[in-house]
């Protein structure tokens, strides 16, 4: 069984970056493709990033490509998704979740990290 | 890039059956994989539907999913609703042109 701890709340001024963790227990982290989901207040679930296994690269939604970057520490299992410039639309939660047989189910979730922009 | 359309809200009496749609703007539904999750407030989603129809252990047999090439879209049926189905269903799939994930706008499920 995954389990996906995440770090906990960040609060920011516009035009600062946040960097949220992901540990993973029960799995290590190279057996699990990890992807970051973010869900603004009252809206929809937003693909951000993740790793294809296919390639084994990380790729970017084209939204946030130049201003996302997501590792990962395989010493301590622990998955980071860092966002620059951030701006007042970014603030959301935002999940790692892991596709754990490379099939396209996002079959594990970590807890949510609430992330603020404000001035 | 495709999109995945979802009608905004639906609503149910208890027992009864309701079917939520997922349309695909462009592309093949079948191309893709389709899985649903739903997320009830203030937690992370969880998945009751997987690779179109498959349902993972613990999820019940109440659940299902379609899909249906002639209207290009996948479809979530719940029979024999219960009060803790009221959630928020999202619809996603893989778009290969793009290299990456689509969610759908997602559905919130009203069961009075």
């Amino acid at each position: 069984q995954v389990q996906l701890v995440q770090s906990g709340a960040e609060v920011k001024k516009p035009g600062a970056s946040v960097k949220v963790s992901c540990k993973v227990s029960g799995y290590t982290l190279t057996e699990l493709s990890m992807h970051w989901v973010r869900q603004a207040p009252g809206k929809g679930l937003e693909w951000m990033g993740g790793f294809d296994p296919e390639d084994g690269e990380t790729i970017y939604a084209q939204k946030f490509q130049g201003r996302v970057t997501m590792t990962e520490d395989t010493s301590t299992d622990t998955a980071y998704m860092e966002l620059s410039s951030l701006r007042s639309e970014d603030t959301a939660v935002y999940y790692c979740a892991t596709d754990s047989s490379s099939s396209g189910d996002f079959d594990y979730w970590g807890q949510g990290t609430l992330v603020t922009v404000s001035s | 890039n495709f999109m995945l359309t979802q009608p905004h809200s639906v609503s149910e009496s208890p027992g009864k059956t309701v079917t939520i749609s997922c349309t695909r703007s462009s592309g093949s539904i079948a191309s893709n994989y389709v899985q649903w999750y739903q997320q009830r407030p203030g937690s992370a989603p969880t998945t009751v539907i997987y690779e179109d129809n498959q349902r993972p252990s613990g999820v019940p047999d109440r659940f299902s999913g379609s899909i249906d090439s002639s209207s290009n879209s996948a479809s979530l049926t719940i029979s024999g609703l219960k009060t803790e189905d009221e959630a928020d269903y999202y619809c996603q799939s893989y778009d290969s042109s793009n290299r990456g994930w689509v969610f759908g706008g997602g559905t919130k499920l009203t069961v009075l």
